[in-house]
């Protein structure tokens, strides 16, 4: 396992539609995290996971995006109802755990154009 | 305000300059900063962290942090054209002895010329 992989790498989708990410965090990973950068910003947090457990979901989450981790392994990040603001490159982290485990291994990132 | 604050650049040096890269923060509370570096099309790749008022140096990398001033720094000495990227500066309140959400600044483009 070289790393956090997600797919897909890109995906372009009418507005309306349905869409959903996976995310294959690194395997002794426990802590899995959903970021969302648009363009000339950061990324920002959507939710975190700790096993099986979202622990934490940001307000940037709305009602129409689902995150899930069963069984604490991948995640699967869905938006309903796609909205052309939904376009941005979605990231997966995952870290593990310890007091110095700061820093995240980001994947790739999925790119996701609305039109 | 937003609570890290990045000079988005873009910043261009020739080839063996000294970088200096600049985030600024408005919560004292915050402890733990990082840098991460992502290339174009790439998901951010951790570069250094630390937690300590100082200077921490890892090869041609030097991260600083004031936190009187709230202010950190990335130094990148004799800057190669492979640097060129974007830099993110990022800060957390660790909560259970480990980090959960992190707050990015908006980034900084370098590109370094051969």
């Amino acid at each position: 396992d070289t790393g956090v992989s997600q797919n897909p790498r890109h995906k372009i989708t009418k507005r309306g539609q349905n869409v959903t990410f996976r995310c294959d965090p690194i395997s002794e990973h426990n802590r899995l995290y959903w970021y969302r950068q648009t363009l000339g910003q950061g990324p920002e947090f959507l939710t975190y996971f700790q096993n099986e457990a979202q622990l934490e979901k940001s307000r940037l989450l709305s009602d129409r995006f689902s995150a899930e981790r069963p069984k604490g392994s991948f995640s699967t990040l869905e938006i309903q109802r796609t909205e052309q603001g939904d376009s941005a490159m979605y990231l997966c982290a995952s870290s593990s755990r310890g007091p110095k485990n700061y820093g995240y291994t980001f994947g790739s990132g999925t790119r996701l154009t609305v039109v | 305000q937003k609570e890290v604050e990045q000079d988005p650049g873009p910043l261009s040096v020739p080839e063996g300059a000294i970088v200096s890269l600049n985030c600024t923060y408005s919560n004292s509370a915050f402890q733990y900063f990082m840098w991460y570096r992502q290339y174009s099309r790439k998901g951010p790749e951790l570069l250094m962290y630390t937690y300590s008022s100082g200077n921490k140096e890892d090869g041609r990398f030097t991260a600083q942090v004031d936190k009187s001033s709230k202010y950190i720094s990335l130094f990148i000495r004799d800057s190669q054209p492979s640097d060129s990227a974007t830099y993110l500066c990022a800060i957390t309140l660790p909560r259970s002895g480990s980090a959960r959400q992190l707050t990015f600044g908006s980034g900084t483009q370098l590109t370094v010329l051969p």
